[in-house]
């Protein structure tokens, strides 16, 4: 079975300041790993994922995330952040994809940027 | 490009009513659906997903059914809605097997039940 741990339900930053959203996954074999990003009363947007290769992943709105096999997780990170970047941060995880796709979402986490 | 349509948007509906949401798929053939519903704006509780005309599969036992009359439409449904069937649901896609690409998500379909 494949989890996801979010571990923070707020994360308060002030703007201009870096930010971390973290993310532990569980699953067999090689994951891949997913950050999405919501806004209220919206759907979830997708920002950016890692599925093999370089362990540092660049997304939009300048959004990153870091792959650690070792330690099992994939924060995200932004290196000055902006108030509109608050908003609902989930993390996704799935395993190879076979005809059931179905990947695990975390809890979310809310970001809040103050100015 | 592909794109998701959800709709309605919002809808207030009073207890023991039926329901019916329908999300629609354009610019891609035979992609995996999903139904998600999200409480207190928080964490998605997967609901439903298909890979393929009249394929449903059900995560959790409760009111709601879906069903897939068209390659590319999904329709989420209720006989008899409850109180706790309020919530923010959001119908997603993927292109299926073989991909191992993210989900594309519609825009929600906010229900209050009264």
């Amino acid at each position: 079975a494949q989890s996801v741990a979010q571990p923070e339900d707020q994360v308060n930053v002030a703007e201009g300041n870096p930010l971390t959203v973290k993310c532990t996954y569980s699953v067999s074999g090689n994951p891949y790993l997913f950050w999405y990003v919501q806004y209220p009363n919206r759907g979830l947007q997708f920002l950016l994922k890692y599925i093999t290769g370089d362990n540092l992943v660049k997304g939009s709105y300048g959004f990153e995330a870091e792959f650690n096999k070792s330690q099992t997780s994939f924060h995200l990170k932004k290196p000055s952040a902006l108030v509109s970047d608050s908003a609902l941060y989930f993390c996704a995880v799935s395993g190879a994809s076979g005809g059931s796709y179905i990947p695990t979402f975390g809890r979310g986490t809310s970001l809040i940027v103050h100015p | 490009s592909q794109t998701i349509h959800q709709w309605p948007a919002t809808l207030v509906q009073p207890v023991g009513s039926p329901l019916s949401l329908e999300c629609t798929v354009e610019g891609t053939s035979n992609p995996n659906l999903y139904w998600y519903r999200q409480a207190a704006g928080r964490g998605l509780q997967l609901l439903f997903y298909s890979v393929g005309i009249g394929q449903i599969s059900s995560e959790v036992p409760q009111n709601l059914s879906a069903s897939r009359p068209q390659d590319r439409q999904f329709i989420l449904s209720s006989k008899k809605l409850l109180l706790s069937d309020s919530g923010f649901y959001l119908c997603a896609w993927h292109p299926g097997q073989g991909s191992t690409g993210e989900l594309f998500f519609g825009e929600g379909s906010r229900l209050t039940v009264l």
